[in-house]
């Protein structure tokens, strides 16, 4: 079955450092890999996804995630937080043979100080 | 605009009062989605439709129904609400292919929370 895990649920940075979010996925066969961000009281929006392609997706607003296969991981990453970054990130796995449903992880909180 | 609407974006009701949540998408796509949001497990799908007349469970369908009589409609109804029911409600809805659907984007509406009491 698959799976997705963040390991972090809540990340706290000041603006201009850098950001990570990690992932770990867990499938039996190649997935498709998403993160979508979630500002507050407001939908879902696709930030970027890894469909075998390339290993090094870039995003909007200047993210972007590297699919590591030995690792199982799809790490989301900026080199300088903006304080409209502020927002809770979901990773996603989803899969053809489930009728491309999307598996959740369980959210990470990022918070940005100035 | 291509867009996923969905009515009402606030609800409070109390237990057993029916009600349906409605979503409807101006993209032609196939396929749509409802998910229940709670903090700490994500989003978890509750059911889906790949195409009209076509309806199957997700992780959690219990005490919900859906139709997708048209393409662009996928309410969610929710015959005897009870309070373990409260949550906030995403539909979604993405094109479907032949094959690799699973890496198409999928849409997402902008919620409807709902409190049951």
């Amino acid at each position: 079955a698959q799976s997705v895990t963040q390991l972090d649920s809540h990340v706290s940075v000041s603006e201009g450092t850098p950001v990570l979010l990690r992932c770990n996925y867990s499938s039996s066969y190649s997935p498709s890999l998403f993160w979508y961000v979630q500002h507050p009281n407001k939908g879902l929006q696709l930030l970027l996804k890894y469909t075998s392609a390339a290993t090094l997706v870039k995003g909007i607003n200047g993210f972007e995630a590297e699919f590591k296969k030995s690792e199982t991981s799809f790490h989301l990453t900026k080199p300088s937080a903006h304080m409209s970054d502020a927002a809770e990130y979901f990773c996603v796995v989803s899969r053809d043979n489930q009728g491309g449903k999307l598996i959740f992880g369980q959210g990470t909180e990022l918070s940005v100080k100035p | 605009e291509a867009q996923v609407t969905q009515n009402p974006r606030y609800l409070i009701t109390v237990t057993g009062k029916k009600l349906t949540v409605t979503c409807s998408q101006n993209m032609n796509h196939e396929y749509m989605s409802w998910y229940r949001q709670d903090p700490g497990l994500g989003l978890r799908q509750i059911y889906y439709s790949m195409n009209v007349e076509v309806t199957d469970k997700g992780d959690v369908p219990e005490g919900y129904k859906v139709s997708r009589k048209e393409k662009r409609n996928f309410p969610l109804i929710l015959e005897s609400p009870s309070p373990n029911q409260t949550s906030l409600y995403f539909c979604a809805s993405r094109s479907t292919g032949t094959s690799g659907f699973s890496s198409y984007e999928q849409y997402f509406g902008p919620g409807t929370r709902l409190t049951v009491t």
